[in-house]
C-alpha cells in the first residue's frame, strides 16, 4: 500500500534559520503530494501541493519539489518566523484499493524561537 | 464560507456511552473521510465514503460506524465508547479524482473527544 515517511521531530530553530523537513513516499502510479500545516488547537490546512513529477509547490515562503526519481517531497523555507511554529504533515493522494485515498505522515513539530 | 463543519467540538463521554459526530460540507464534494489524530501517530483513516449511500473501512474502523445518507453529511458513530477512543477526530472532504488530479482535501476544525 501507499505510505509516507517524514522526519521525526520536534525540530527547534532560531528565527530566520533555514528549514528542511524531509518527506519520502511509496506509492504506485502517479500520486499527488501535499504538505499540510496544523497550528495549535486547529485543524489541518493545505500549505502547498504538487501533482506531477518536477512540479514545485510554493506558498507563504515554503517550497517543495516533487522528485519522482528519489520519491521525495521535502519542505523548505529560507527564513523561518516564530509564527511558523506548527505541526507539518506530508501526505499523498493516490489510488489504493481502487479508490483515491490520502495517506499522511506522522507529522513533524516545528518550534521557532526568537 | 463554511467549508467543512464538525459538531460537537468538545465532548466528554463515560465508558459505554454512545454518541454521533456530525460532519457537513457545502462544497458538493463526493469523497468524505473521518480521521483520528493521536500523539506520535499522525492521522489515521477510520472510515471514508466515495459518494452518497456508500461507506468503506479505513485503517482503524473497529468500534466505529458511519453513514452517508445525504451527500453533504457524513456521520461517525461510537456505539459503546472506550477510553482508547479518546482522540481528536477530523472530518475531511474532497472532489473525486483519478490519476494525476490533485484535488485538495479540506478539513474541519476537529472534535476533541474524551472517554473516561
Amino acid at each position: 500500500g501507499n505510505s509516507v515517511t517524514q522526519m521525526e521531530g520536534p525540530v527547534t530553530l532560531s528565527e530566520e534559520a533555514f528549514l528542511t523537513i524531509n518527506c519520502t513516499y511509496t506509492a504506485t502510479g502517479y500520486p499527488s503530494l501535499f504538505w499540510y500545516v496544523q497550528y495549535p488547537g486547529e485543524g489541518l490546512q493545505l500549505l502547498l501541493k504538487a501533482t506531477k513529477a518536477d512540479d514545485k509547490g510554493s506558498n507563504k515562503g515554503f517550497e517543495a519539489t516533487y522528485r519522482k526519481e528519489t520519491t521525495s517531497f521535502h519542505l523548505e523555507k529560507g527564513s523561518v518566523q516564530v509564527s511558523d511554529s506548527a505541526v507539518y504533515f506530508c501526505a499523498l493522494r493516490g489510488l489504493s484499493g481502487g479508490y483515491q485515498k490520502v495517506t499522511f505522515g506522522t507529522g513533524t513539530k516545528l518550534q521557532v524561537i526568537p | 464560507n463554511a467549508g467543512v463543519t464538525q459538531t460537537p467540538k468538545f465532548r466528554v463521554l463515560k465508558t459505554g456511552q454512545s454518541m454521533t459526530l456530525l460532519c457537513a460540507q457545502d462544497m458538493n464534494h463526493e469523497y468524505m473521510y473521518w480521521y483520528r489524530q493521536d500523539p506520535g501517530m499522525g492521522l489515521r483513516l477510520i472510515h471514508y465514503s466515495v459518494g452518497e449511500g456508500t461507506t468503506a473501512k479505513g485503517e482503524v474502523p473497529d468500534g466505529y460506524n458511519v453513514s452517508r445518507l445525504k451527500k453533504q453529511n457524513f456521520l461517525l458513530g461510537l456505539e459503546s465508547a472506550a477510553p482508547s477512543q479518546t482522540s481528536v477526530y477530523f472530518c475531511a472532504s474532497s472532489l473525486s479524482g483519478t490519476g494525476r488530479t490533485g484535488n485538495t482535501i479540506y478539513f474541519g476544525e476537529g472534535s476533541w473527544l474524551t472517554v473516561v
